[in-house]
């Protein structure tokens, strides 16, 4: 059972342009919502994480908005580059109980068109 | 500083053999945890160490399946009898896990192909 669901499978968009992706999960005990940035032969990097505290966090071109009543938190990249292309994961955990395994979104693979 | 470390970064074996994959965290930190990467499940959860306590095994997805972690620092994931379906990538974080510190940095994984 996926316990976070992402969307969409990949994405292709032009360079400067904003890529959203979306997440959704079910429980509600979960209270840290991370993003991941992964290059091929690479370990996925930490980007940006969010807490339910906060409907919005900004990080540089990277803006996470969790929308905590529908349950969903999406990640925006603004002007968007080459280089941004990689498979982004979003997850989430519970880590007020100390539980702090990641539960990992099915990814979303980025092109970006120069 | 360094960040964290595996290997090896590639190991083929024959089903049924052992294999063991190591991890070493970032300095400092008292979380560990170990995921598993496959074309068809992505990024699972297997188990996850914290300083002296139990670790949490609950994602281990057989009894084939066994980690230790020593000294508070390495770890060692074990695979015996490993099967054609074991083949995955296999990913370490580490975590300081302080009160609001819960980042998780991964090393660059260990791909392991059984043939």
């Amino acid at each position: 059972q996926q316990q976070v669901k992402q969307s969409p499978q990949s994405l292709i968009v032009q360079k400067g342009g904003i890529p959203i992706i979306n997440c959704a999960y079910e429980n509600t005990a979960f209270d840290y919502f991370p993003w991941y940035q992964q290059f091929p032969g690479k370990g996925p990097a930490l980007l940006i994480a969010i807490r339910p505290d906060v409907s919005e966090k900004k990080e540089g071109r990277f803006t996470i908005s969790f929308n905590k009543s529908a349950k969903q938190f999406s990640l925006h990249i603004m002007d968007s580059q080459p280089g941004d292309s990689a498979t982004y994961f979003c997850a989430a955990a519970r880590v007020q109980t100390g539980a702090n395994n990641l539960f990992f979104g099915t990814g979303t693979r980025l092109t970006v068109i120069p | 500083g360094a960040g964290v470390s595996q290997s090896p970064s590639n190991k083929v074996t024959e089903k049924g053999k052992d294999v063991e994959l190591r991890c070493d965290p970032i300095s400092g930190h008292t979380a560990l945890y170990w995921y598993r990467q496959s074309l068809g499940q992505g990024l699972e959860f297997l188990i996850y160490f914290q300083g002296n306590s139990a670790p949490d095994k609950s994602g281990l997805p057989s009894d084939r399946f066994s980690a230790e972690r020593t000294g508070g620092s390495v770890s060692t994931l074990t695979i015996q009898r490993t099967q054609q379906e074991d083949s995955a990538v296999y990913l370490c974080a580490s975590s300081l896990s302080s009160v609001g510190t819960y980042e998780q940095y991964f090393g660059p994984g260990t791909r392991l192909t059984v043939t």
